[in-house]
């Protein structure tokens, strides 16, 4: 079954740090693509990041930064130098070939000042 | 800047009663979505929806129907609403395809069933 996991719960990091969150992947796709997503006690839901399965270099964006491991079906999130700002829930999610988008029960980050 | 737009954005209903959740995007995406978003379950998706007149199930279908009406608009209804429905709904929207084709969210649904 094509399915995200992502094993952390919750996560506390002292603000300046880096952090990854993880994020692993199931499908016998060929083309997929890999996002995550930030949501902010509002509820709101915020796109951050993106890396396509045939993407060679890792994708950016500002402070995020997605470590893509084709091989071990990883994506990690890092960001670098916290903000307190950055507590959220995070999730990963991926596009499936039949253009399906499916998401991981998420991380709750906490950044500590 | 409307981009998705959800209604209502709370419900309390009692069980049993019927209602629609309505979404509607003004992006000209060919791809929509719902989402129930439950505590420690993250965002599973209910329906999608890849053109006009086309559904399709999702993780979570039962309990629900949905419709397509045009480009714009994909409602979600609960035809007779239970308990286990208690969440917050999320409609999205996307083109279509594996380029970095975004998903955009309406702001929620947070709906009771009594």
């Amino acid at each position: 079954a094509q399915k995200i996991t992502q094993t952390q719960p919750g996560m506390f990091v002292q603000e300046k740090e880096a952090v990854t969150l993880d994020c692993t992947y199931d499908t016998s796709d060929q083309s997929y693509g890999l996002f995550w997503y930030k949501q902010p006690s509002s509820g709101e839901m915020i796109f951050l990041i993106y890396q396509g399965s045939y993407d060679e270099q890792n994708a950016t964006e500002g402070r995020y930064s997605l470590n893509f491991q084709k091989a071990r079906k990883s994506a990690n999130l890092v960001i670098s130098a916290s903000q307190l700002g950055d507590s959220a829930m995070y999730f990963c999610a991926m596009r499936r070939g039949d253009d399906k988008i499916i998401f991981g029960k998420g991380t709750r980050l906490h950044i500590l000042p | 800047n409307a981009g998705v737009t959800q209604t209502p954005k709370f419900q309390v209903l009692k069980t049993g009663q019927s209602m629609t959740l309505q979404c509607a995007q003004d992006m000209n995406h060919n791809s929509m979505y719902w989402y129930r978003q439950d505590p420690g379950m993250g965002l599973r998706l209910i329906y999608y929806s890849a053109s006009e007149g086309t559904t399709d199930k999702g993780e979570v279908p039962n309990g629900y129907n949905v419709s397509r009406l045009n480009k714009r608009e994909f409602s979600l209804r609960l035809e007779s609403a239970a308990p286990s429905q208690t969440s917050v709904y999320f409609c999205a929207s996307s083109e279509r395809g594996l380029a970095k084709n975004i998903q955009y969210f309406g702001a929620g649904t947070r709906l009771s069933v009594l």
